[in-house]
């Protein structure tokens, strides 16, 4: 079985300021790690993902992840907020050549302080 | 290229009341899912279709929810009798098949049952 757990519900950053959002993953098979971001009354967006090769994933809207499987983490970092990152922000794992059922862990909202 | 669609956008109605949410997925995906968000938690899937088949309907409560993809395009979800337990926003996603790995989500349905 898999899970994911998102350290901290809430993160508040000021405007500028590095943002960093943890996420660690169990998975009893190499993982397929995901970010999405969900903007108030809207769908979910992939920011990044990692499947294969490079640890590092860079994606989006200046976001990139870390695949640290020593650690069973993928926290996601922008160097510095901008206003417009204010969102909720959701981990996801699948198990790669299983299927790509995705397992989501309970989000963490941004709020970024002008 | 046109994405998710879902209707309707927002629902609310009675517990015990019958209610059904439609999605169209992006043209020429085989694969689509339905998730089910309640508030302050992850997306949690109900069914994934390939094509007009349920490849994994293992987490949907079958004693009042339902969904079908007849003509492997797009899906209908329902729900009957609803429960106040209900309440959540309802998403819909698809991905070209089972090997992408990336979903691509609509906007959502949020169920108001009172």
């Amino acid at each position: 079985a898999q899970s994911v757990t998102q350290l901290g519900s809430h993160v508040s950053v000021s405007e500028g300021a590095l943002v960093l959002l943890r996420c660690n993953y169990s998975s009893s098979v190499p993982p397929y790690l995901f970010w999405y971001v969900q903007y108030p009354n809207q769908g979910l967006q992939l920011l990044l993902k990692y499947t294969t090769g490079a640890t590092l994933v860079k994606g989006i809207n200046g976001f990139e992840a870390e695949f640290k499987k020593s650690e069973t983490s993928f926290h996601l970092t922008k160097p510095s907020a901008h206003m417009s990152d204010a969102a909720e922000y959701f981990c996801a794992v699948s198990r790669g050549a299983a299927g790509n059922k995705l397992t989501f862990g309970g989000g963490t909202r941004v709020l970024v302080k002008p | 290229e046109a994405g998710v669609a879902q209707s309707p956008r927002y629902k609310i109605i009675e517990k015990r009341q019958s209610v059904a949410f439609w999605c169209n997925p992006i043209s020429g995906h085989a694969t689509l899912y339905w998730y089910q968000q309640i508030l302050g938690q992850g997306p949690k899937l109900l069914i994934q279709f390939q094509n007009n088949g349920v490849v994994d309907d293992s987490q949907l409560p079958k004693d009042r929810f339902s969904a079908e993809r007849l003509k492997g395009v797009d899906s209908t979800l329902k729900i009957q009798p609803a429960k106040l337990e209900d309440s959540a926003v309802y998403l819909c996603a698809s991905s070209p098949d089972r090997q992408t790995y990336e979903q691509y989500f609509g906007p959502g349905t949020r169920l108001t049952v009172t």
